[in-house]
């Protein structure tokens, strides 16, 4: 079945440092989905990407779609203590009827 | 206006017993999802309904009976509580294929 594979597991940064995290499918995806979890809260969706290639961005938030369509990142600029959260990728295959859920990057940024 | 909500937020209950959560979207999607929250936190799909009709089963154990009363609703009956049944259980409602989350129910089996 589809698998969704999410590097880092965890990642602390000093405030202001950049943070990726990184998304690969086992198939390709029909779209991936971006979602931020802060802690004790639920996942709240980001971001959408279709295309090919795609490159979108929200702010200090820049997220990739890969030219394959199987892989994505998310990049976040001179983070924040409000940056704080698990980041989830989720892809939808491309004849499938559900999202795949990434294990999740936990960030941590200490200021 | 919550958008999904689920009740209770917090449930701990005795190995063996039975317990329900219960969602409501006021969103007017027409499909919802019910996922768990593993300790890793890792989101695991577990059912999905589309209108009243289950259309996502995944690999769960039959003591979990999902129910579906109207597509506004999904609820999550589960007997027989284990201790590898606690997590976070989250609703979801989606359109398109974005999907809403509900604030989670914790779910503590002792």
């Amino acid at each position: 079945g589809q698998q969704v594979m999410q590097i880092p597991q965890y990642q602390h940064v000093q405030e202001g440092e950049d943070f990726t995290t990184y998304c690969n499918s086992s198939t390709t995806l029909s779209n991936i989905q971006w979602y931020k979890q802060r802690p004790g809260g639920h996942p709240v969706f980001l971001i959408q990407l279709v295309k090919s290639g795609e490159v979108k961005k929200q702010k200090r938030l820049t997220f990739q779609f890969g030219e394959a369509k199987k892989n994505s990142s998310l990049h976040i600029t001179a983070t924040q203590t409000t940056d704080v959260g698990t980041y989830f990728c989720a892809g939808l295959g491309e004849y499938g009827n559900k999202l795949v859920f990434g294990a999740g990057t936990i960030l941590r940024v200490k200021s | 206006d919550t958008a999904v909500s689920q009740t209770p937020k917090y449930l701990v209950t005795q190995m063996g017993n039975d317990k329900s959560i219960k969602c409501e979207q006021n969103l007017g999607h027409d499909t919802m999802y019910w996922y768990k929250q593993d300790s890793k936190k890792f989101l695991k799909i577990m059912f999905s309904y589309n209108n009243k009709e289950l259309i996502i089963n995944e690999t769960v154990p039959n003591r979990f009976s999902p129910k579906s009363p109207d597509k506004a609703h999904l609820n999550l009956h589960i007997n027989s509580l284990e201790l590898g049944d606690s997590a976070v259980y989250f609703c979801a409602s989606r359109t398109g294929y974005t999907q809403y989350f509900g604030p989670g129910t914790r779910l503590t089996v002792l």
